[in-house]
C-alpha cells in the first residue's frame, strides 16, 4: 500500500549507458515531480507535470526525459549516462498546483562509474 | 523567484533538550511553509506544516512558527530523543504554480 515508489532503489551502471526510474503513486494525485538530491543533501526540482502535462522543466539537461503514460506514473529516462548524474533521484506527488503536501517516493540511488 | 535559507547546517543537542531550526524566505507572495523530515536512506516524509494566515502549530512535540512581517519561520523540536536524529528541510512555496523552494537542511543529532 505505497503511496509513492519507485524503482529501481539501487542502480550502478557504466558512463555512457542509457537507463529509466519508474514512479508510481497511488494517492490519486494529479501533479508528480522530479527531484535530485547530491551529496550535499540539497533537493532540487527537476520536472512537474499535472495530469500528464509537464508544468516544471527547471534548468536539466535535455539527456534527461521524463514521460508520464498517465497521472499516476512518472518515469525518468536519462540517456548517455555521465558521472557528474550521480545523485538521489527522488519522485513526489501532490494533489493539485501549488500550496499542497507533496509525498516523496523512497528513492533511488544513482552511481555512475 | 523564491529563495529559502535554512540555519544552522549541523545542529547537536543532548537528548531531552530543545532543537530549533530557522529558515527565512524571500517572496512576501509565499503562503505555505512544510517541514520535512529526512532518515537515512529515506525520502523526505512531511512532518508539519504552516499556512500563512496562521502564526503557530503545534503537533504534540513539533511546533512550527511564522513571522510574515520578517518573512521567517521556525521548526521547535521539544523534549528530543535519539530517533529525531534526521536531516530536516524547511519549504515555501508560492500561491501559484506548483514549486517547492526548498532550504538547504539541517542535520540534528541527538545524542543520548
Amino acid at each position: 500500500d505505497t503511496a509513492v515508489s519507485q524503482t529501481p532503489k539501487y542502480l550502478v551502471t557504466q558512463m555512457g549507458n542509457d537507463k529509466s526510474i519508474k514512479c508510481e503513486q497511488n494517492l490519486g494525485h494529479d501533479t508528480m515531480y522530479w527531484y535530485k538530491q547530491d551529496s550535499k543533501k540539497f533537493l532540487k526540482i527537476m520536472f512537474s507535470y499535472n495530469n500528464k502535462e509537464l508544468i516544471i522543466n527547471e534548468t536539466v539537461p535535455n539527456r534527461f526525459s521524463p514521460k508520464s503514460p498517465d497521472k499516476a506514473h512518472l518515469n525518468l529516462h536519462i540517456n548517455s549516462l555521465e558521472l557528474g548524474d550521480s545523485a538521489v533521484y527522488f519522485c513526489a506527488s501532490s494533489q493539485i498546483q501549488g500550496g499542497e503536501t507533496q509525498y516523496f517516493g523512497p528513492g533511488t540511488r544513482l552511481l555512475v562509474l | 523567484g523564491e529563495n529559502v535559507e535554512q540555519h544552522p547546517s549541523t545542529l547537536s543537542v543532548q537528548e531531552g533538550d530543545s532543537a530549533v531550526i530557522k529558515c527565512t524566505y524571500s517572496d512576501s507572495a509565499s503562503n505555505y511553509f512544510p517541514w520535512y523530515k529526512q532518515e537515512l536512506g529515506k525520502g523526505p516524509q512531511l512532518i508539519i506544516d504552516i499556512r500563512s494566515n496562521v502564526g503557530e502549530k503545534k503537533d504534540q512535540r513539533i511546533a512550527v512558527t511564522l513571522n510574515k512581517t520578517a518573512k521567517h519561520f521556525s521548526l521547535h523540536i521539544t523534549e528530543t530523543q535519539p530517533e529525531d536524529s534526521a536531516v530536516y528541510f524547511c519549504a515555501a512555496s508560492p500561491p501559484t504554480g506548483n514549486q517547492f523552494y526548498f532550504g538547504t537542511g539541517t542535520s540534528l543529532t541527538v545524542i543520548p
